[in-house]
């Protein structure tokens, strides 16, 4: 059972490009989690789906950012008009249930805004 | 949530047991302690949770106070590979979202 899959792994945009974060969770998992991790701090939570759905964006800044995580295919995080606060490591996070704290991250995409 | 309070680093020999202690004395009766760890550039692990009763597995033992107030996450022979962040976090177990994240001990295991 693959464990949950991020891509790219490295990715390196200018200023003004979108970047796009795909995640494939776990086979079974429908329940979807994206963090942000700045160098040198934290993991901060942004935004929680589930399949075609959006629960909880209360960590999704309010411009820019948007998520999805459509019926088919693979969870899609996107930044558009990327500036040099956006450099940081994006992790995905997956979980069967929703009342389970268990979360199965992925090995993360890092983010460089040239 | 409960905040938890964790030092900012610790230090342990290669082939000895690691302590780490969390202080959650603000738990509410129905939450519980997770433990989670990062190790240098990848995404978390989870370790193991508990609600009162210690709690043991592959990995890890987690010691939880009679009261509840504070716990310790027990690597009984660490190596090498176990040198990460190591987050405590406690949450209602039945509770939808997101995991919060403190700043975690940095452990350090040594030769």
């Amino acid at each position: 059972n693959a464990g949950v899959m991020q891509n790219p792994r490295h990715l390196v945009r200018r200023r003004g490009q979108e970047a796009r974060l795909r995640c494939s969770p776990m086979k079974g998992h429908s329940h979807v989690y994206w963090y942000r991790q700045l160098p040198e701090e934290g993991l901060k939570f942004m935004v929680y789906l589930q399949k075609e759905n959006i629960i909880d964006e209360s960590g999704m800044p309010k411009e820019r950012f948007s998520a999805e995580f459509p019926k088919e295919g693979p969870s899609i995080l996107r930044i558009q008009q990327v500036v040099r606060g956006d450099s940081a490591a994006y992790f995905c996070a997956s979980s069967p249930y929703p009342d389970r704290n268990e979360q199965f991250f992925g090995p993360g995409t890092r983010l460089t805004v040239l | 949530d409960a905040k938890t309070t964790q030092p900012p680093s610790m230090d342990c020999a290669e082939g000895r047991a690691a302590n780490l202690p969390c202080n959650h004395s603000t738990i509410s009766g129905n939450e519980y302690v997770y433990w989670y760890r990062q190790i240098h550039s990848q995404g978390p692990q989870y370790i193991i949770h508990g609600l009162k009763n210690n709690e043991t597995n592959e990995m890890a033992s987690l010691i939880i106070t009679e009261d509840r107030k504070s716990s310790t996450l027990i690597l009984p022979h660490a190596t090498l590979r176990d040198t990460a962040v190591y987050y405590c976090i406690v949450r209602v177990e039945g509770s939808q979202g997101n995991l919060i994240f403190g700043k975690g001990t940095k452990l350090s295991v040594k030769p």
